[in-house]
């Protein structure tokens, strides 16, 4: 069963860029799997951030799209989140994830960011 | 874009008895895009069940889904302890691809 692993610091300054890293392992990014990222919070509930394909081709949620890149290292099995210009309104819980039948099949643990 | 919403927003129940959890979308939804999540406390969301009824791997046959159009359904014949959570209904569509309900609450009586 593939693993997913969350990190990044967990405070941000307001204005600053919010960097976060999802490692993989007991599978590989480039296999057929598109990699999502979303992101909980108590004023917004569970919001969809945007997912990526074997590095080449990504898609956003369009109130973030402005904002936010997502990106992959294959060498390395991980998904990069950067989300720029952030707010208070960007503390969450982030979450990757892995898309499956039109859903979200396998979770990582999560990690907390506080933009303060 | 669609919205989902979810009732009740907290369901107290006993040990033992049937929860009826309801997610209406606010447009028709293909029964394929039509997913529920359950969540603890401090845990991420975990998938039980996609297309609206077939059950994710691992999840008890406790659990059903069923539902078509704007009206669905998540179902738990015989609440065991474990199933006291949050539970989140989500569609897969587009612009953007993944929205969730705001999630009902499932309590202990």
């Amino acid at each position: 069963q593939v693993l997913l692993q969350e990190s990044g610091p967990g405070l941000v300054k307001p204005s600053g860029t919010l960097s976060l890293t999802c490692a993989v392992s007991a599978g590989s990014i480039s296999s057929s799997n598109w990699w999502s990222w979303v992101r909980q919070s108590p004023g917004k509930g569970l919001e969809w951030i945007g997912e990526i394909y074997q590095g080449d081709r990504a898609t956003y949620n369009p109130s973030l799209m402005s904002r936010v890149t997502i990106s992959v290292d294959n060498s390395k099995n991980q998904i990069f989140l950067r989300l720029n210009s952030v707010t208070a309104a960007d503390t969450a819980v982030y979450y990757c994830a892995r898309n499956g039948a039109y859903c979200l099949d396998v979770w990582g643990t999560g990690t907390t960011v506080t933009v303060s | 874009e669609i919205v989902l919403t979810q009732s009740p927003d907290t369901l107290s129940l006993s040990p033992g008895e049937r929860a009826t959890l309801s997610c209406r979308a606010s447009q028709s939804v293909s029964s394929n895009y039509l997913a529920w999540y359950q969540q603890k406390p401090g845990q991420a969301p975990r998938l039980l069940i996609y297309s609206t009824s077939i059950r994710a791997t691992g999840i008890p046959d406790r659990f059903s889904g069923s539902g078509s159009g704007t009206d669905f359904t998540l179902t738990i014949s015989r609440l065991e302890p474990e199933d006291f959570a949050v539970y989140y209904c989500q569609r897969y569509g587009t612009s953007p691809l993944y929205t969730f309900g705001q999630g009902t609450k499932l309590e202990i009586k």
